[in-house]
């Protein structure tokens, strides 16, 4: 049961240009959503998150967008560096009482080619 | 910056043993997690601590999974009698009073023999 979709496996993409990861979900009660960032033998580090009541939420050359009738968000990464090689895991939270567990997609290895 | 730092990296243990996974989440963290990674798949949640008990956990987290938090800085999670399937990378992660973002330790790669 797969709550939290990354289709795309992996994605290769030209440094300076854009990087547009998306992601799909399938559970209503969802309403924060989470991007992470992991480099291989490390763990998930955080980059950017949205709550269910934005549409947008921007750091830097990080935007992330949340259309909520499409059940759909994606990462813009603008421009696109070398560093920024790793996979990136969805991941997304209901506010139920006690704790904010996530829910993660398979996630999307980026590849920024030099 | 702080971090959630676990030990050991790597853990090699024959099948049937017990084995203890330990962290030390950041330290005015309120809520702290166990996650694993099992070769090429996803993360996947086992379970959530707060307030000196679990709040939530998986199916995958069964009787022989425990957690505990014995003082006021560790975090560990005991595996009873280990099997073949697991075998993953265990991540441990803690959130603040708003709960809502995780930070993870680097992982403890956990191999059953």
């Amino acid at each position: 049961d797969q709550q939290v979709k990354q289709n795309s496996p992996s994605l290769s993409v030209q440094e300076g240009r854009i990087s547009i990861l998306n992601c799909d979900y399938t559970n209503s009660m969802f309403d924060y959503f989470l991007w992470y960032k992991k480099y291989p033998a490390e763990g998930p580090t955080f980059l950017i998150s949205i709550s269910s009541i934005k549409d947008k939420n921007e750091d830097g050359r990080f935007t992330v967008f949340l259309n909520k009738s499409a059940k759909h968000l994606s990462l813009h990464i603008v421009p696109s560096q070398p560093g920024d090689s790793a996979v990136y895991f969805c991941a997304a939270s209901g506010s139920g009482a006690g704790s904010y567990q996530l829910t993660f997609g398979k996630g999307t290895k980026l590849s920024v080619i030099p | 910056e702080p971090e959630v730092t676990q030990t050991p990296s790597h853990q090699v243990t024959q099948m049937g043993q017990e084995v203890i996974l330990r962290c030390v989440p950041i330290s005015n963290h309120l809520y702290f997690y166990w996650y694993r990674q099992i070769l090429g798949q996803k993360v996947e949640f086992l379970v959530s601590f707060y307030n000196n008990e679990i709040s939530e956990k998986s199916e995958i987290f069964d009787d022989q999974f425990s957690v505990e938090r014995p003082d006021g800085s560790n975090f560990t999670l005991k595996i009873r009698s280990t099997k073949l399937e697991d075998s993953a990378m265990y991540f441990c992660a803690s959130s603040g009073p708003r709960g809502e973002k995780l930070f993870f330790g680097s992982g403890t790669q956990l191999s059953v023999l």
